[in-house]
């Protein structure tokens, strides 16, 4: 079935260390959602790229869309406690009508 | 704004038992999503509506689950009859058009079928 792919699953820094996770598809994705989720809580959505090359930032979040809109990448910039949580993309297949999770990526940070 | 509202939060159920689960989007969007967290398998999308018409339940698990959306207002979910492996997070989201905008979720309602 469609899938999109998340790593790495899980991810431990220290308090001021950078934090990236990328995102794969093998198929052409008409567009990526990023999404938060804090432990305990639900999803909350960050941004949508729909651009080939897009790149956006959000304070210290880059998110970057792929030149073949395959994969995608969210990177932090000297994380804090806040960031803890798990960071989902959410991609649409170029033909397809539905979102489709990846799997996450946990981040913890260490203070 | 209230947001999306689901109901009850937390359900505890034994094996057999028919689990109805509630959710009543945000006013104005016309899109409803409803998914299942696991550790197993993640984000999972069961169902979703657009205009309270199904457009794609390829992710309902099996005969066990049934979901309505009988006005713009109010989904349900419904698993009759529950199973231990029904165990999981069941989250709404609402959304102003389809799948391509960004999705609100609602906190979510946690079953546990014994």
């Amino acid at each position: 079935g469609q899938q999109v792919m998340q790593i790495p699953q899980y991810q431990h820094v220290q308090e001021g260390e950078d934090f990236t996770t990328y995102c794969n598809s093998s198929t052409t994705l008409s567009n990526i959602q990023w999404y938060k989720q804090r432990p305990g809580g639900h999803p909350v959505f960050l941004i949508q790229l729909v651009k080939s090359g897009e790149v956006k930032k959000q304070k210290r979040l880059t998110f970057q869309f792929g030149e073949a809109k395959k994969n995608s990448s969210l990177h932090i910039t000297a994380t804090q406690t806040t960031d803890v949580g798990t960071y989902f993309c959410a991609g649409i297949m170029e033909y397809g009508n539905k979102l489709v999770f990846g799997a996450g990526t946990i981040l913890r940070v260490k203070s | 704004d209230a947001g999306v509202i689901q109901s009850p939060r937390h359900e505890v159920t034994e094996m057999g038992q028919e689990v109805t689960l509630r959710c009543k989007p945000i006013s104005g969007h016309n899109s409803l999503f409803w998914y299942r967290q696991t550790m197993m398998r993640g984000l999972e999308l069961l169902i979703y509506f657009n205009n309270n018409v199904p457009i794609d339940d390829s992710g309902m698990p099996e005969d066990r689950f049934s979901a309505k959306m009988p006005n713009a207002s109010f989904s349900t979910l419904k698993i009759q009859p529950s199973e231990p492996r029904d165990s999981a997070v069941y989250f709404c989201a609402s959304s102003i058009g389809a799948s391509s905008y960004e999705q609100y979720f609602g906190p979510g309602t946690r079953l546990t079928v014994t």
